[in-house]
């Protein structure tokens, strides 16, 4: 299965700033899934990301509020931006290659 | 579009007692299913998984699950859990025939193993 590198790993942000997580495959995907896990609940997903066409948003995500870029086949970004308390969340990217494999998330904290 | 639910939102058992936590799927069509755990403070990682064949499916761990058509289930179990299971455990389904190919998870079951 695919071995996913996402960054940071954590962060505190500042409420108004923006912040960009990373996910890096050591395989080529064809999609790359964004999710959102608040404070003691499941995992939603935000967005499917392919490489050279638009983010497919889930309803409830914009792409204004949640940029995404997916400029290769091993790489995406996913930007919150104009953060606020309530984006408090671990952010998580997948991949499906025989399997859904995770990122190990991004705990993000705004204050 | 497909939904998941676990019934179980908490478990508490004492060691060496068995495991069922329960988890069904609202969609009529081939399915792919999943069990992931989550430790505390780390990430997911994956337990078992449902592809075809053999609806009895053994994971990690001592962990297996039974894939069952006709309910929509596929309950998790362990015989014997240990302290060291303590975590948040996740149901997850993947539609067949979905054109967006993810994962839909239900709410997760916190299981807390007492020694």
């Amino acid at each position: 299965s695919a071995v996913i590198s996402q960054k940071p790993s954590r962060d505190i942000c500042q409420r108004g700033t923006s912040l960009t997580i990373q996910c890096q495959v050591d395989s080529q995907v064809t999609m790359m899934f964004w999710y959102r896990q608040q404070p003691g609940q499941s995992l939603t997903l935000i967005a499917t990301a392919n490489q050279g066409s638009e983010a497919t948003y889930e309803s409830g995500f914009v792409i204004d509020k949640f940029p995404i870029s997916r400029p290769n086949l091993t790489f995406s970004t996913l930007t919150v931006s104009n953060m606020s308390p309530e984006d408090s969340s671990i952010y998580l990217c997948s991949v499906e290659a025989g399997g859904y494999t995770f990122g190990s998330g991004t705990r993000l904290t705004v204050v | 579009a497909q939904s998941v639910s676990q019934h179980n939102h908490h478990v508490i058992l004492s060691e060496a007692a068995s495991l069922e936590l329960g988890c069904n799927y609202s969609y009529g069509g081939t399915v792919n299913l999943f069990w992931y755990v989550q430790y505390p403070g780390q990430h997911l990682q994956l337990l078992l998984k449902y592809f075809s064949g053999d609806p009895l499916v053994k994971g990690i761990k001592g962990f297996e699950a039974e894939f069952i058509k006709s309910k929509f289930s596929f309950n998790l179990r362990k015989p014997s859990v240990q302290w060291s299971d303590t975590a948040e455990y996740f149901c997850a389904v993947n539609a067949l025939n979905n054109a967006g190919n993810m994962l839909t998870f239900g709410g997760g079951t916190r299981l807390m193993v007492k020694p």
